[in-house]
């Protein structure tokens, strides 16, 4: 079975700050990692996928097998990041990719 | 061009009625999926179809939820006898076939059970 561990229901810091979400897998084969964002009255959307090892809005991931782990990270936090973030897991499903969502965490950055 | 669109945005209905929700897929889009994001729950897996088949229904809850999706377009996702524990944010995805780990979503259905 796959799992997404997101630990934090609500992540707040400061503007400048920096800011990590973290995020948990369970997952037998070889996972492909990634993260969705939504923004206030926004549509869900891709923020990175691990395979790419891109920055996005100064956001990046590195996948950690030997932790599990694909902890979301931004060395300086900006108020327009303020949104709920997914981490998601995909895994085959009938021949398609099914995404496995964790419970999102909200992260708020203050002025 | 158009995005993942889904009607109606908000639902209210009263417990033991059916309801249809719909979802618009972007054109040339094979794969389609339907997630329930519910409060405090996160993003909840209900089926993946790929043309007009499901292989995949192994996340709808219950016999009250059923899907069809038809020319390879258009989904409904119904719910017969409605329980307030229902009540969630519907949402629908769809992707290229090949490029299934990029989803894109619609804007969601708003379900309330009353």
């Amino acid at each position: 079975a796959q799992r997404v561990t997101q630990p934090e229901k609500l992540l707040s810091v400061f503007k400048g700050a920096p800011v990590e979400l973290k995020c948990n897998y369970s997952y037998s084969g070889s996972p492909e990692l990634f993260w969705y964002v939504q923004y206030s009255r926004q549509r869900l959307q891709l923020l990175l996928r691990h395979i790419s090892r891109e920055s996005i809005k100064g956001f990046t991931a590195d996948l950690n097998k030997g932790e599990t782990s694909f902890h979301l990270k931004k060395p300086f936090a900006q108020e327009e990041d303020s949104a709920m973030y997914y981490c998601a897991l995909s895994g085959l499903t009938g021949g398609g990719n099914k995404l496995t969502f964790g419970t999102g965490t909200q992260l708020k950055v203050e002025l | 061009g158009a995005g993942v669109s889904q009607s109606p945005s908000n639902k209210v209905t009263e417990k033991g009625k059916d309801v249809e929700l719909r979802c618009d897929p972007i054109s040339g889009h094979t794969a389609l999926y339907w997630y329930r994001q519910s409060l405090g729950q996160g993003l909840e897996f209900l089926i993946y179809f790929q043309g007009n088949s499901a292989p995949d229904k192994s996340g709808l809850p219950s016999d009250r939820f059923s899907a069809e999706r038809t020319g390879g377009s258009v989904s409904t996702l119904t719910i017969q006898r409605t329980q307030q524990e229902d009540s969630a944010v519907y949402l629908c995805a769809s992707s290229l076939y090949g490029q299934q780990e990029t989803q894109y979503f619609g804007p969601g259905t708003r379900l309330l059970v009353l």
